[in-house]
């Protein structure tokens, strides 16, 4: 069985400020990963995903993550962030075969602050 | 594109008494997901179809939960006799083929047992 690990449930970062959520996961074959957000009162939105090929991923908004297999991580990273950012974000894994049924971790709450 | 559609988005049920929620997933996605997301559990799958037929409920309660998938523009979730521990907002979600391809999400619906 696959399991995620998001290590930080809140973060608050200033405006302008660069940001790192961090990402561990445990499965017994390299998953594919993602990562969602989600704001108040709203569904779970992709904000990207990696399956293979290049570790370092781009996503919408600015936003990038990096795939270890060496360290089991996929950690999310933006380089300044805006008010706007201010959400819910989720890893994700799903491991091929399942469909795509996917296991989330706990989320980090992330507040940005002017 | 509406998205995935899930009515209501609020529902309120007395103790005992019995919840159904809906979701009208994607105009042509064949796979369909609920999760359960709570403060304390986080993001829980409870279960998935695939071109109407259950694939995987390993998720689900044992008892008191059903989900059924009678065509391919709707889906429900039923919560007979239900208790307190059941309040949590219920994520439906779609995808165009169960292969870890892109799965997007409903806005919810938030049911509170009272």
């Amino acid at each position: 069985a696959q399991s995620v690990t998001q290590p930080d449930a809140r973060v608050t970062v200033s405006e302008g400020a660069s940001l790192q959520l961090r990402c561990k996961y445990s499965s017994s074959v390299t998953p594919y990963l993602f990562w969602y957000v989600q704001y108040p009162r709203q569904g779970l939105q992709l904000l990207l995903k990696y399956y293979s090929g290049d570790p370092v991923v781009q996503g919408v908004n600015g936003f990038e993550a990096e795939f270890s297999k060496s360290n089991s991580s996929f950690h999310l990273r933006k380089a300044s962030v805006h008010w706007s950012d201010s959400a819910v974000y989720f890893c994700a894994v799903s491991i091929q075969g399942t469909g795509s049924k996917l296991s989330f971790g706990k989320g980090a709450k992330l507040t940005v602050s002017p | 594109n509406a998205g995935v559609i899930q009515t209501p988005r609020h529902k309120v049920t007395g103790k005992g008494q019995e919840a159904t929620l809906w979701c009208e997933p994607i105009s042509g996605h064949s796979a369909v997901f609920w999760y359960r997301q709570t403060i304390v559990q986080g993001l829980e799958f409870l279960t998935y179809f695939r071109n109407q037929a259950p694939i995987d409920d390993s998720g689900m309660p044992k008892e008191r939960f059903s989900a059924q998938m009678p065509n391919q523009s709707h889906s429900t979730l039923k919560i007979q006799s239900t208790q307190p521990q059941d309040s949590a907002v219920y994520l439906c979600a779609s995808s165009l083929t169960g292969a870890n391809t892109e799965v997007f999400f409903g806005k919810g619906t938030r049911l509170t047992v009272v």
